[in-house]
């Protein structure tokens, strides 16, 4: 079955620990994104890569850092810089010459206290 | 930047009851995509449409891109239905900005039996 796998599906942590989301892919897309969600509120862009090894900040990058050193996979690393981290991670993959329809994981929620 | 607006914000509906969700934005895009998000959070595709009508059982969407809005249609609503509708539109893109995804805030639809 192809698709967007995240993990874990809900995670905790204290404040001021970095923590590592994981998201990775089978689906052969060229670009990963990642994404924020706020109770009652639309998805906002922290990052995202089109290619292998290069990516891009998006609208709210600040206290977030990613890795794309592989096709698959590009995982999200929520910093202590980060000042509310406490939200639903989504990750999201498309092709990008075939109209970028975007296709999302399950997502994670996270908790930090 | 993009401004997208869905409305109404809330809707509750009887089983069986038909309705229309909107979604404005406020400059050109070169796509549009109609989710749907469950209650666990998982974004269902819904439409892929950046203009024209196109219909998926009882869902059917139409995107008018030179007016710059688009309408989801739910017929005989069922209680499976229930969630919140994102419309999210991809901006015109400039150098590596192609495929970014800005969403509306949602449309809540609670379906009652």
């Amino acid at each position: 079955d192809g698709g967007i796998t995240q993990s874990p599906k809900y995670l905790f942590r204290k404040e001021g620990q970095n923590v590592t989301l994981s998201c990775e892919q089978n689906l052969n897309h060229d670009a990963m994104y990642w994404y924020r969600q706020d109770p009652g509120q639309g998805l906002r862009l922290i990052y995202y890569s089109q290619i292998v090894n290069d990516f891009q900040k998006g609208d709210i990058a600040e206290g977030y850092s990613v890795s794309r050193e592989k096709k698959e996979s590009f995982p999200l690393t929520v910093t202590s810089a980060q000042k509310n981290p406490t939200a639903f991670y989504l990750c999201a993959s498309s092709i990008i010459n075939q109209g970028n329809e975007q296709y999302f994981g399950p997502g994670t929620r996270l908790t930090v206290t | 930047g993009i401004q997208v607006e869905q409305s109404p914000p809330d809707l509750i509906l009887q089983e069986g009851a038909n309705s229309t969700l909107r979604c404005n934005f406020s400059d050109s895009v070169n796509n549009l995509q109609w989710f749907h998000q469950n209650p666990w959070g998982q974004l269902i595709n819904l439409f892929y449409i950046p203009s024209g009508t196109k219909q998926n059982g009882r869902l059917s969407a139409t995107t008018v891109a030179t007016e710059r809005y688009s309408l989801l249609y739910i017929s005989s609503s069922q209680t499976t239905d229930s969630g919140v509708y994102f419309c999210a539109v991809e901006r015109k893109g400039y150098g590596g900005s192609q495929g970014n995804l800005i969403f509306g805030k949602g449309t809540k639809l609670s379906v009652k039996p």
